[in-house]
């Protein structure tokens, strides 16, 4: 069976530090991957998706970068937060003409 | 692009009663559509998908309907109970790889 994880579960940084959010798909090669944001509340806001490995498509401008160095592994990251940021981050997973599984997410709270 | 409304954004029912939430889509080549359950903290649990090929599919309490003459998509819980209350949102897959997600739907089910 297929599993996903996201880590951390939660994170709470300063403003103007470092991120890096990770997500891992087991049971599944070649899978598309998503990074999806969410505010407090709110919907879900497409960030990213990758097909492949070393292939990361960005969908909104967040200042905000994404990598795939694995078929298996997501990594979403910035170098400066910002308050805006704050929310949580929602990793996930399909193939063609099916719908997209989620993680368990990580809530980030930038302060 | 793809722009999808939901609604109604509160929905509270009785124990027993039916739920219903509608989604409309603007792009008509949509292929994909699924219906999610987020509840408080947590990630999204798919509840049902269809292919654009298909106008009904029920599964344990749930039907979703699909209309593309009138790009509307619905999800109706018969019979819903208490462990239904959570927030539902609505997923449509525009290509290639783009999920847009409704506003969602915050049910609750009172005893």
């Amino acid at each position: 069976a297929q599993t996903i994880h996201q880590w951390p579960v939660a994170e709470i940084k300063a403003v103007g530090s470092p991120l890096s959010l990770g997500c891992t798909i087991k049971g599944k090669s070649s899978p598309n991957l998503y990074w999806y944001w969410q505010a407090t509340g709110g919907t879900l806001q497409q960030l990213f998706y990758s097909i492949t490995v070393g292939q990361v498509e960005s969908v909104v401008q967040l200042n905000l970068s994404a990598s795939r160095p694995k078929d298996d592994q997501f990594i979403l990251s910035t170098e400066k937060l910002l308050l805006s940021h704050s929310g949580f981050y929602l990793c996930a997973w399909d193939r063609a003409n099916q719908a997209p599984l989620f993680g368990e997410g990580t809530r980030l709270s930038v302060l | 692009g793809e722009q999808v409304e939901q609604r109604p954004p509160h929905l509270s029912v009785r124990e027993g009663d039916s739920a219903i939430i509608i989604c409309t889509y603007t792009d008509s080549a949509t292929a994909y559509f699924s219906w999610y359950k987020q509840e408080a903290g947590a990630g999204l649990q798919l509840l049902m998908s269809v292919l654009s090929n298909v106008d009904r599919k029920e599964e344990q309490g749930l039907t979703v309907l699909l209309n593309k003459k009138d790009k509307r998509l619905s999800l109706n819980l018969t019979a819903a109970h208490p462990g239904d209350s959570a927030v539902y949102f609505c997923a449509v897959r525009a290509p290639p790889n783009k999920v847009v997600f409704g506003t969602g739907t915050r049910l609750q089910v009172l005893p």
